[in-house]
């Protein structure tokens, strides 16, 4: 069946450092991704997603491409801020239009420092 | 997007109850879902449900314990039944509209059962 694997946290880093959360997925189709975001206290909210390979999601400073070669939606951002502390979850959905529900990683905490 | 609400926003139950869920979003929408996430873990999807049918129920979730019902559009519920202290997580719904490919979710029920 399909699977999201993503790193584990929490993930601490300071004010202005750059980000990477990998990312791999498994998937007997051409899923579509999605990184979804869970701040303290809030609901999950989507953050970006990408429909198909080479596709770039990109929102509030995030980025992440669908690469079909290497199975991965690694999320990225420049210059990260305290007020992106929180639970990150990478997800994929099949059928089409992702009309299946989604499947989730294990989500990454992360925590920024000032 | 959607506006999704879910009630209750919270409950504690006993052992042996039942609990019903209710979900409403502010538009009409092609597919609802419901979603467990444990304490600390990630979400797990139950059940798509489906209007006018019956539920369709992921592995290792059946309809007995986890009755759905999808009046219209807009509405659906999620029923608990027998609850035991394992039960006792964050159910979320979510809905896709038509034509997008991305889920959008409620704020979520926390439920605890002693």
């Amino acid at each position: 069946g399909d699977s999201v694997t993503q790193m584990e946290g929490p993930v601490t880093l300071s004010e202005e450092a750059f980000l990477t959360i990998n990312c791999t997925y498994t998937a007997t189709g051409y899923p579509s991704l999605f990184w979804y975001v869970q701040y303290p206290g809030e609901g999950l909210q989507l953050l970006l997603k990408a429909t198909k390979a080479d596709d770039k999601g990109s929102n509030k400073g995030f980025e992440a491409t669908y690469r079909k070669e290497t199975t991965s939606f690694h999320l990225e951002k420049g210059s990260v801020q305290v007020s992106d502390s929180a639970v990150y979850f990478c997800a994929l959905s099949e059928g089409g239009g992702g009309a299946d529900g989604l499947t989730f990683g294990k989500g990454t905490h992360l925590i920024i420092q000032p | 997007s959607a506006v999704i609400s879910q009630k209750p926003s919270r409950d504690i139950c006993q052992r042996g109850t039942s609990l019903t869920i209710q979900c409403q979003v502010d538009s009409q929408v092609t597919m609802m879902f419901w979603y467990r996430q444990q304490p600390g873990q990630s979400l797990t999807l139950i059940a798509t449900a489906n209007q006018g049918s019956e539920a369709t129920y992921e592995s290792g979730f059946v309809i007995d314990k986890f009755p759905i019902s999808r009046p219209n559009l807009t509405f659906s519920t999620l029923t608990v039944s027998n609850m035991s202290p394992e039960d006792s997580s964050i159910y979320l719904c979510s809905v896709r509209k038509q034509g997008v490919y991305e889920q959008y979710f409620g704020p979520g029920t926390r439920l605890t059962v002693t």
